[in-house]
C-alpha cells in the first residue's frame, strides 16, 4: 500500500526539541521531493519545508529557518524534521507529503499525505 | 512571498447548487504552479486540481479549475453531500510555497 506514516509528535516545553519521522512505503521514495506541512489547531495549512530527492536542496518557510532541519534517509525510506527552539506558535499537526510534479513543465503538487502527528509546545 | 487570498471565507449552499471559490494571488503566478486541495473534518488534505485546471486522479468531473495571472477559480458544478469541506489553494511559484487561508463550503 502506498502510504506515509508520521511519528514523533508529543508535548514539549518552549525551547525544547523534537524529531519527527515519516515512514514511506509502497513507492520509490528516493524518486520524489518531499515536504512537511503543518496545521495549527482550527487553522489553515502552512508549508514548512521541502527536500530534494538526494537531500541536496532544502527550502524552509522563514518562521522556521535556523530552528528546523529537514532531512531524509533513502535507504530507510524515511523523512525527518528536527525541530529545535520550539515555540508555542509551532503547535500544530505536522503532515509529511509527497511532491508530485513534472519539473520541466513547472508542475508541482502534493499528491500523497500522511495522517499527521501532533506537536504541542506548552509549559 | 506570494500571498494567496481566498474568498469567500464561508460559502453556504445546498446540495445540487453550484459553488464558485476564488483564489487571488498578490503577484502573478504561472498557472502551472497553482493547485487546489480539499480537507474534510478530521481528514488529511487531498489534491483536487493541479496546474490550475487539471483534475487529479480519481477526482470527479464536477470539480473544475480555471484562471491565470492573479485570479484563479475552483468550481463545483453540482454539490454532493460529500463536497462540504474546506478548500485551499496553493502556489508553487517560488519559495516559500504558500496556501490560501481556505474557504469553507457548508450546508445551508
Amino acid at each position: 500500500e502506498v502510504q506515509l506514516v508520521e511519528s514523533g509528535g508529543g508535548l514539549v516545553q518552549p525551547g525544547g526539541s523534537l524529531r519527527l519521522s515519516c515512514a514511506a512505503s509502497g513507492f520509490t521514495f528516493s524518486s520524489y521531493w518531499m515536504s512537511w506541512v503543518r496545521q495549527a489547531p482550527g487553522k489553515g495549512l502552512e508549508w514548512v519545508a521541502n527536500i530534494r530527492q538526494d537531500g541536496g536542496e532544502k527550502y524552509y518557510v522563514d518562521s522556521v529557518k535556523g530552528r528546523f532541519t529537514i532531512s531524509r534517509d533513502n535507504a530507510k525510506n524515511s523523512l525527518y524534521l528536527q525541530m529545535n527552539s520550539l515555540r508555542a506558535e509551532d503547535t500544530a499537526v505536522y503532515y509529511c507529503a509527497r511532491v508530485e510534479g513534472i519539473a520541466a513543465a513547472g508542475i508541482w503538487y502534493l499528491d500523497l499525505w500522511g495522517r499527521g502527528t501532533l506537536v504541542t509546545v506548552s509549559s | 512571498e506570494i500571498v494567496l487570498t481566498q474568498s469567500p471565507g464561508t460559502l453556504s449552499l445546498s446540495p445540487g447548487e453550484r459553488a464558485t471559490l476564488s483564489c487571488r494571488a498578490s503577484q502573478s503566478v504561472s498557472s502551472t504552479y497553482l493547485a487546489w486541495y480539499q480537507q474534510k473534518p478530521g481528514q488529511t488534505p487531498r489534491v483536487l486540481i493541479y496546474a490550475a485546471s487539471t483534475r487529479a486522479t480519481g477526482i470527479p468531473d464536477r470539480f473544475s479549475g480555471s484562471g491565470s495571472g492573479t485570479d484563479f477559480t475552483l468550481t463545483i458544478s453540482r454539490l454532493e453531500p460529500e463536497d462540504f469541506a474546506v478548500y485551499y489553494c496553493q502556489q508553487y511559484a517560488g519559495s516559500p510555497w504558500t496556501f490560501g487561508q481556505g474557504t469553507k463550503v457548508e450546508i445551508k
